[in-house]
């Protein structure tokens, strides 16, 4: 069985200044990993995604995220917020050979001026 | 190219009511999934389209879910006598499904906003 913790559910960063978001898996096998992000009354982007290649996995719009995998975990950053990162972003396991998601509870963002 | 697209945007419907939703896949992927996005649930799978593949509907919350796949394209999914906990953003996403399964990336549409008063 795999699982997706998404450790805050809420963050508020000001603009210019860098982004964290936390997530945290189990899994039984070798996992894909996905970010996406959702802007209001908008479906889900594609961020990245990490399917055992390089564990620093870089993607869209600045963001980056590492696999780590003695510690479960593939945190998104983000050097310098922008306005238009505010929205809501879920992390995404997917175990070897399934084509079911499991996503994380998300985290909103908010970008203060 | 065209991503997925979904149609209506938003539903409002009564309840009783049955309700059809759309799901147009980007061209060329054979696989296609529905999930349900609400308050408190998150995100669910609701059921998977493969091929020719008798579908996986062990997402489906109960027998008035129903959803069918014609020509290996367009998808339907259909909630029969909605009812007020049916309300909610009901996402179709494709993809083109590898082997091995892995890694395969699942391209979301924008989504149908259902309101069952």
């Amino acid at each position: 069985a795999q699982s997706v913790t998404q450790l805050d559910s809420h963050v508020s960063v000001s603009e210019g200044t860098p982004v964290l978001l936390r997530c945290n898996y189990s899994s039984s096998y070798s996992p894909s990993l996905f970010w996406y992000v959702q802007h209001p009354n908008k479906g889900l982007q594609l961020l990245l995604k990490y399917t055992s290649a390089a564990t620093l996995v870089k993607g869209i719009n600045g963001f980056e995220a590492e696999f780590k995998k003695s510690e479960t975990s593939f945190h998104l950053t983000k050097p310098s917020a922008h306005m238009s990162d505010a929205a809501e972003y879920f992390c995404v396991v997917s175990p070897t050979n399934d084509y079911k998601l499991s996503f994380g509870a998300g985290t909103t963002v908010t970008v203060r001026a | 190219g065209a991503g997925v697209s979904q149609s209506p945007s938003n539903k409002v419907t009564e309840k009783g009511k049955d309700v059809e939703l759309r799901c147009d896949p980007i061209s060329g992927h054979t696989a296609l999934y529905w999930y349900r996005q609400s308050l408190g649930q998150g995100l669910e799978f609701l059921i998977y389209f493969q091929g020719n593949s008798a579908p996986d509907k062990s997402g489906l919350p109960s027998d008035r879910f129903s959803a069918e796949r014609t020509g290996g394209s367009v998808s339907t999914l259909t909630i029969q006598r909605t009812q007020q906990e049916d309300s909610a953003v009901y996402l179709c996403a494709s993809s083109w499904r590898h082997s091995s399964g892995r890694g395969e990336t699942q391209y979301f549409g924008p989504g149908t906003r259902l309101l069952v008063l």
